[in-house]
């Protein structure tokens, strides 16, 4: 267990409907990153918050995708009118002051 | 720009013969180099960081070092529950992480 954590595990939607992820990530922790992965390959990088502010955006992520990080503790990430191109993991991390960033379990998101 | 590339996709192993994962990358200003294990449905679980040229990390069977433009894990030894797909990935400037598309290993008792 890393203590990051994130709810649901599993997410089966249909598409154009909208879904919403959140992220707890280590406590104390004040960045926090969202990556995507599809089968067979790495995760990809989507967006990065330091405490509340979002500070980068990956060009994956369109503007269906919105991410929010109230208070700076936990992080959503909501996608808009979900589309099957859409089915992956979505992954959080949350860096140590060293910079190694350990995963939660991700979000297994497959839309119909 | 960044890039991460990891060969062999798949490799076989009988339990017990020792192989390596290579990770050819190209960053610009290397601030760590990582390997993470991921079991299927899961998230990525950390191994190692390198940092610069020469570096060499160990844990139980795996062994990670770093040259200019490569890493390599070797496994010696290998057991079944070694079995997995490992990750690398870089961080540069940027500050996020890029990873390879992965080594898919199964080790067969």
């Amino acid at each position: 267990d890393t203590g990051v954590s994130q709810d649901p595990r599993h997410k089966i939607t249909k598409r154009g409907q909208n879904v919403t992820f959140r992220c707890d990530p280590i406590s104390e922790h004040n960045r926090l990153y969202w990556y995507r992965q599809t089968l067979g390959q790495g995760p990809e990088f989507l967006t990065y918050f330091q405490n509340e502010a979002q500070l980068e955006k990956s060009r994956l992520l369109s503007d269906r995708f919105s991410a929010e990080r109230p208070k700076g503790s936990f992080s959503t990430l909501e996608i808009q009118r979900t589309e099957q191109g859409d089915s992956a993991m979505y992954l959080c991390a949350s860096p140590t002051v060293t910079d190694t960033q350990y995963f939660g379990p991700g979000t297994r998101l497959t839309v119909l | 720009e960044d890039q991460v590339t990891q060969s062999p996709e798949a490799l076989r192993l009988q339990e017990g013969e020792s192989s390596s994962l290579n990770c050819s990358y190209t960053v610009s200003g290397l601030r760590g180099l990582f390997w993470y294990r991921q079991d299927p449905g899961k998230g990525p679980e950390f191994l190692f960081t390198l940092y610069s040229a020469g570096e060499e990390k160990e844990k139980e069977r795996l062994k990670a070092t770093l040259t200019k433009k490569e890493s390599f894990l070797h496994i010696t030894a290998p057991k079944p529950e070694d079995s997995a797909t490992y990750l690398c990935a870089v961080r540069g400037n940027t500050g996020k992480l890029i990873f390879g598309q992965g080594t898919t290993l199964q080790v067969k008792p």
